[in-house]
């Protein structure tokens, strides 16, 4: 099983559709969650941390389930330049004291005319 | 502020040869990531330096080694280059080592192995 899962997609929406993405973690003592967005031959560039009690910024809408170990973006007013990888991640401590970054593979987004 | 830079931004090279990639945290970032992200894959964590020390490894061979210099900047260094190597390379920085710190991405090196 992959420490975390997205479903790849393509979402090919309208645009001005809310869209949303899903993604599950494997280590539950994961300490922090991220959505990173990621255009094409770009470098990922954070979109958003994400806290269990949810967190708003804009047209974006994350929000963290623990117990189900389940995170989700929704995008809302979807704009031509959403068109992008969003990329799922979670962080946890490594034993030496340090921390990593696990990312998943990506969904890919199409916002259309 | 100048984000994290990376160099070069391009590199070719033929099997088995060595290469060396740069990489300048933000100012008064403390910690250096790097990740290694093949084609359609999302980035696999390789290394992590603070206050020059490595604090931690990824799944990745002996041939791949890093270091962190006394003004937080840092090279990875890639020995015996297979062609399964060829990649992006990121470097990550962040204030601290610990886990809810924002890491921030510089633009990469693109190695292509030939």
């Amino acid at each position: 099983r992959k420490e975390v899962e997205q479903d790849p997609g393509p979402f090919n929406v309208p645009e001005g559709a809310t869209v949303a993405f899903n993604c599950t973690y494997s280590n539950s003592a994961s300490q922090s969650f991220f959505w990173y967005r990621q255009d094409c031959r770009k470098e990922p560039k954070l979109l958003m941390s994400v806290y269990s009690s949810g967190n708003e910024d804009g047209r974006f809408t994350a929000q963290l389930n623990r117990a189900s170990q389940y995170i989700s973006l929704l995008i809302r007013d979807s704009k031509l330049s959403d068109s992008a990888t969003y990329l799922c991640v979670v962080n946890g401590e490594l034993t030496g004291g340090g921390n990593k970054l696990t990312f998943g593979t990506g969904t890919q987004l199409k916002v259309e005319l | 502020d100048t984000g994290v830079t990376q160099s070069p931004t391009h590199l070719i090279k033929t099997r088995g040869q060595q290469v060396t990639l740069r990489c300048s945290p933000i100012s008064g970032h403390k910690s250096v990531s790097w990740y290694q992200q093949v084609l359609g894959q999302g980035p696999q964590f390789i290394f992590q330096y603070y206050e020059k020390e490595e604090r931690g490894r990824g799944n990745f061979p002996d041939r791949f080694s890093a270091r962190q210099f006394p003004n937080y900047s840092s090279e990875l260094n890639v020995n015996a280059l297979l062609l399964g190597d060829s990649a992006l390379y990121l470097c990550a920085s962040s204030l601290r080592d610990r886990a809810g710190y924002e890491q921030y991405f510089g633009p990469g090196t693109r190695l292509t192995v030939t």
